[in-house]
Formats: structure tokens, sequence, C-alpha cells
């Protein structure tokens, strides 16, 4: 079975500071990854996915993400944090093999300060 | 394109009362996915359609919940009876599945209170 590991609950980071989110994974066969953003009151939005090719893949507003095999992870990154990126992040996994479902991380609370 | 539609936005029930939940997801997308996600978690997986069958319902509780898509486009989700532990916001995503297509969209969700 799949599974997401997201090893901080809360990062804090300055204003113009560069981010990063941690994202660890398992999965029996070869993963499609995932990075979603949730504000407040509001359902799960998609930000990026890595299906194949390039480790470094990009998304919306500015945020990227390297996937590594061999360390099994999929961090979340942006070169400059603004304090509109406070909110909570969600790493999730599904394996490519079949049609299995998609696993999420339990999460990551982003605080970017002024 | 609309995106994923859930109704209601919200609902407060006692325990022991009965409750359903409904969902439209984008269209042409096959797989359907009901989440539930209690306060300070991540989305926990209830049920997996692709179109109007059940891919994966391991993690349901079949005693009280229950879920259909019906003609393999909209999805209800019942709970009956319902337990204060039952508390969470209910997310529907829908995704098309293709190779290179693989991201399920998400509704704003039903928060559910029950007291």
């Amino acid at each position: 079975a799949q599974s997401v590991a997201q090893p901080e609950d809360q990062v804090n980071v300055a204003e113009g500071n560069p981010l990063t989110v941690k994202c660890t994974y398992s999965v029996s066969g070869n993963p499609y990854l995932f990075w979603y953003v949730q504000y407040p009151n509001r359902g799960l939005q998609f930000l990026l996915k890595y299906i194949t090719g390039d480790n470094l893949v990009k998304g919306s507003y500015g945020f990227e993400a390297e996937f590594n095999k061999s360390q099994t992870s999929f961090h979340l990154k942006k070169p400059s944090a603004l304090v509109s990126d406070s909110a909570l992040y969600f790493c999730a996994v599904r394996d490519r093999s079949g049609n299995t479902p998609l696993v999420f991380g339990k999460g990551t609370r982003l605080s970017v300060i002024a | 394109e609309a995106g994923v539609a859930q109704s209601p936005r919200y609902k407060i029930i006692e325990k022991r009362q009965s409750v359903a939940f409904w969902c439209n997801p984008i269209s042409g997308h096959a797989t359907l996915y009901w989440y539930q996600q209690i306060l300070g978690q991540g989305p926990k997986l209830l049920i997996q359609f692709q179109n109007n069958g059940v891919v994966d319902d391991s993690q349901l509780p079949k005693d009280r919940f229950s879920a259909e898509r019906l003609k393999g486009v909209d999805s209800t989700l019942k709970i009956q009876p319902a337990k204060l532990e039952d508390s969470a916001v209910y997310l529907c995503a829908s995704s098309l599945d293709s190779p290179l297509n693989t991201e399920a969209f998400f509704g704003q969700g039903t928060r559910l209170t029950v007291v």
C-alpha cells in the first residue's frame, strides 16, 4: 500500500526567503506525485505533479518540486516566499500500476512572516 | 470549465440522525473520490469510483456509510446513523485519469457537525 510522510507539522519562513516543505513517499511500483494547497474554508487546490521526465517540475504560483527516486522524496520549494503563500500544504502519491487511490500526507502548515 | 460541485456546504445534525451529501464531478471525469478530512489531518479516502463501479472502499465504515454513483456521473454519500466522530469536512474529487492527466480536482467540501 502506498503512503506519504510529511515530517514537519509547521514551517515558518520570512517573506522573501526560500522555502522548502518536505515529503517522502512509499509505493510498491513507480509513483505519480502531487502537491496540493488548502486555504481556510476552501477545498484542495492542485499545485503541481510529477508524472515522468524531468525530475524538477514547475507548478502554479512559482512553486516547484524535485523528484528524487533514490531518496523517495518530492520536496516542495519556492525561491522567494510571499505572505500570501501561508496555507496548508499536502503531498499525495498514487501508484502507477493499476487503478490505485490517491493517498495524502497529513499536511504541513506554512507560515510566511512579513 | 466548471469545477467539482458539492452540496450542501454546511450541515449540522444530531447524533443518530442521517445525512446525505451530493457531488457533481467535472464533465468527462471517469474517476470520482470521496474523502473525509478531520480538522488538522490530511484527507482520508473513503471510496473511489471508476465510472459507476467501486474501485476501493476498504476504508469506508460500511455499517453506517454508503455511497453510490448512478450512471457514472453524480454521486451521493450517506451516513446513517451519524456519530459525533463523523464531524469532518467531506471532500469530493474527480480525475480524468488519462496517462498525463492523473491529478484530482476537488470541490469545496461539505462541513458536517454532529452534535
